[in-house]
């Protein structure tokens, strides 16, 4: 079956520090993959999706490339803010799959101190 | 323009109780999604409407839970005889279409805790 594997946190990081969040998946076929973030207090909301190998999705200064050979997607932002701070999950749909249902990974919460 | 409600936003029942939790999805989105999501793990799938029809309901854990969305907007998920496994945060979600490059805009969710 399908699965999301992605580091555990919290990872915790000063302003303005590099941020990588390791993501990688198993599926049948070729899924699309995205990233959602979940901020204090408010709902799932999707940061960037990149739906077929070699295609790098990016937001808010966030990327991700859809790595088929390495079956990743790791998120990066360069220079992270306070704001930044929340929980962010991988996801993948399954292009086989009747609809859209999402598989996600555990989630890993971001702290960024001023 | 409105996004993805769910009501109530908490609901603490006992166990053995019945719940229905209700999620209204962007107007015009035709699939409509449900996810639960236990504290500090990922969302989980739980069953998928295209329309008024459950396309996928795999993702059910057993037949406590249902779900139906009669007239291809709203749709409530049922639970009964809860168990306190059953507590965790229920997640909607719609998308324009089903198609598996859409993106899928989620309600704030229902918490339920079950005593």
């Amino acid at each position: 079956g399908n699965s999301v594997t992605q580091m555990e946190g919290p990872v915790t990081l000063s302003e303005e520090a590099f941020l990588t969040i390791n993501c990688t998946y198993t599926a049948t076929g070729y899924p699309s993959l995205f990233w959602y973030v979940q901020y204090p207090g408010e709902g799932l909301q999707l940061l960037l999706k990149a739906t077929k190998a070699d295609d790098k999705g990016s937001n808010k200064g966030f990327e991700a490339t859809y790595r088929k050979e390495t079956t990743s997607f790791h998120l990066e932002k360069g220079s992270v803010q306070v704001s930044d701070s929340a929980v962010y999950f991988c996801a993948l749909s399954d292009l086989r799959a009747a609809g859209n249902k999402l598989t996600f990974g555990g989630g890993t919460r971001v702290l960024v101190k001023p | 323009g409105a996004g993805v409600s769910q009501t109530p936003s908490n609901k603490v029942t006992e166990k053995g109780k019945y719940v229905e939790l209700r999620c209204d999805p962007i107007s015009g989105h035709t699939a409509l999604y449900w996810y639960r999501q236990s504290l500090g793990q990922g969302p989980e799938f739980l069953i998928y409407f295209q329309g008024t029809g459950a396309a996928d309901d795999s993702g059910l854990p057993n037949d406590r839970f249902f779900a139906v969305r009669p007239e291809g907007s709203v749709s409530t998920l049922k639970i009964q005889r809860t168990e306190r496994g059953d507590s965790a945060m229920y997640l909607c979600a719609s998308s324009l279409t089903p198609g598996h490059q859409e993106t899928q805009y989620f309600g704030p969710g229902t918490r339920l805790l079950v005593l």
